[in-house]
């Protein structure tokens, strides 16, 4: 069953903790991202990785580092540098290594501090 | 900083009527995508329509370009309650090809 995955669906984070969220994809995909949703906003960027071991800041990046090991991983780390880190993240891939493709979107993780 | 806004904010209809919104950019895309969310899910893509194309259709779902106006439409024909969703364009052109999103059309279909 192909998808992008997330997890944990709903994540609690005291102040001063850092915390992963996960995204699998077996996909195949190529291009993976990172945005930020707020209540009744639109998608912001944070990051994105065109192909393993290379990823760019978007337009949010402070608070937020990420990895790309594996083609089917892109794990986001929120730390403790991130002031206002409540929200919904989503994770997404696209076939190619450039914005303009279709990006297939995980379910997304509620983060909320404490 | 190009941007899809979509009008209106909400749009309330009966099952059956026909919705329509409208999304608008700042400059030159090389596409443009509308994308579905159901409350507190991930987006699901809808259409994409490129620069060259003027209308483009789906099922129910009709979408329009225009490059001049740089605005776009979405069409859902004979809508259903399970069309209720908030609606989503992303653009995506100029030299970064980043792909932006608006704040979304949150569409609410009564049964």
């Amino acid at each position: 069953d192909g998808g992008i995955t997330q997890s944990p669906k709903y994540l609690f984070r005291k102040e001063g903790q850092n915390v992963t969220l996960s995204c699998e994809q077996n996909l195949n995909h190529d291009a993976m991202y990172w945005y930020r949703q707020d209540p009744g906003q639109g998608l912001r960027l944070i990051y994105y990785s065109q192909i393993v071991n290379d990823f760019q800041k978007g337009d949010i990046a402070e608070g937020y580092s990420v990895s790309r090991e594996k083609k089917e991983s892109f794990p986001l780390t929120v730390t403790s540098a991130q002031k206002n880190p409540t929200a919904f993240y989503l994770c997404a891939s696209g076939k190619g290594q450039v914005f303009t493709d279709t990006q297939y979107f995980g379910p997304g993780t509620r983060l909320t501090v404490l | 900083s190009q941007q899809g806004e979509e009008d209106p904010q909400a749009l309330s209809i009966q099952e059956g009527e026909n919705a329509t919104m409208n999304c608008s950019y700042k400059t030159s895309i090389n596409n443009l995508q509308w994308y579905r969310q159901n409350s507190g899910r991930g987006l699901v893509h809808l259409i994409l329509i490129r620069s060259n194309e003027r209308e483009k259709h789906s099922g129910r779902l009709r979408v329009t370009l225009d490059t001049s106006k740089k605005s776009s439409s979405l069409l859902i024909t004979a809508s259903r309650a399970a069309d209720t969703a908030s609606y989503f364009c992303g653009d995506s052109g100029g030299s970064n090809y980043k792909l932006t999103f608006g704040k979304g059309t949150l569409l609410t279909v009564n049964p």
